[in-house]
């Protein structure tokens, strides 16, 4: 089974700053790693795929990187809505099996 | 625009059932492969299941195999859970996930339900 660690489990950066989170995988999953983005009582939304790929809507100051075990999100200059739980995924094409990190929690400095 | 409406949650005793649904809109339900997701309170996401656009093939986290039966019906455009046996544990919210889909897609969850809370206790 395949485990996946964010760190740090709480961010605190200022408005306006950069942000910077880690996953790391067990052991390699390629580029099968998507980000999410969870709010207080809301559901997750799709922020990356593919490791690199912003989803739909997704502005730019979101952007993901890495590929094996080693992944990284990166928000520049956070916005206000920016401060929420962030959660990195593996996921496997067929039989579908989703193995989710613990998140980071990403808030006001 | 799609839509995912999970209900069927509430408080139920340890060992009792529970069935919960999803309506789907906005896309072409049978061509996508669809799972739940569950988060129990202040915690992280569990994937639970998955059942393939067909409903030919359905998977399950070792954790409620066994107990636990997806299924779904394209003419409704609904999916289904149901839970028997239920546990403590089990107490979450649960959520409706859509599987990407297309030449490009390899396997990532694109949209989300918003969720309805299963509570295990006596």
């Amino acid at each position: 089974e395949i485990v996946m660690t964010q760190s740090p489990a709480t961010l605190s950066v200022s408005p306006g700053e950069r942000a910077t989170l880690s996953c790391r995988a067990s052991q390699s999953v390629s580029s099968n790693l998507a980000w999410y983005q969870q709010k207080p009582g809301q559901a997750p939304r799709l922020l990356i795929y593919g490791a690199s790929t912003r989803a739909t809507a997704i502005p730019p100051r979101f952007s993901g990187s890495g590929s094996g075990t080693e992944f990284i999100l990166t928000i520049s200059s956070l916005q206000s809505e920016d401060f929420a739980v962030y959660y990195c995924q593996q996921y496997e094409n067929w039989p579908p099996t989703y193995t989710f990190g613990q998140g980071t929690k990403l808030e006001i400095k | 625009e799609v839509q995912l409406l999970e209900s069927g949650g509430g408080l139920v005793q340890p060992g009792g059932s529970l069935r919960l649904s999803c309506a789907a809109s906005g896309f072409t339900f049978s061509s996508y492969a669809m799972n739940w997701v569950r988060q129990a309170p202040g915690k992280g996401l569990e994937w639970v299941s998955a059942i393939s656009g067909s409903s030919h093939s359905t998977y399950y986290a070792d954790s409620v195999k066994g107990r636990f039966t997806i299924s779904r019906d394209n003419s409704k455009n609904t999916l289904y859970l149901q839970m028997n046996s239920l546990r403590a544990e089990d107490t979450a919210v649960y959520y409706c996930a859509k599987r990407c889909g297309g030449g490009s897609c390899y396997g990532w969850v694109d949209y989300w339900g918003q969720g309805t809370l299963v509570t295990v206790s006596s």
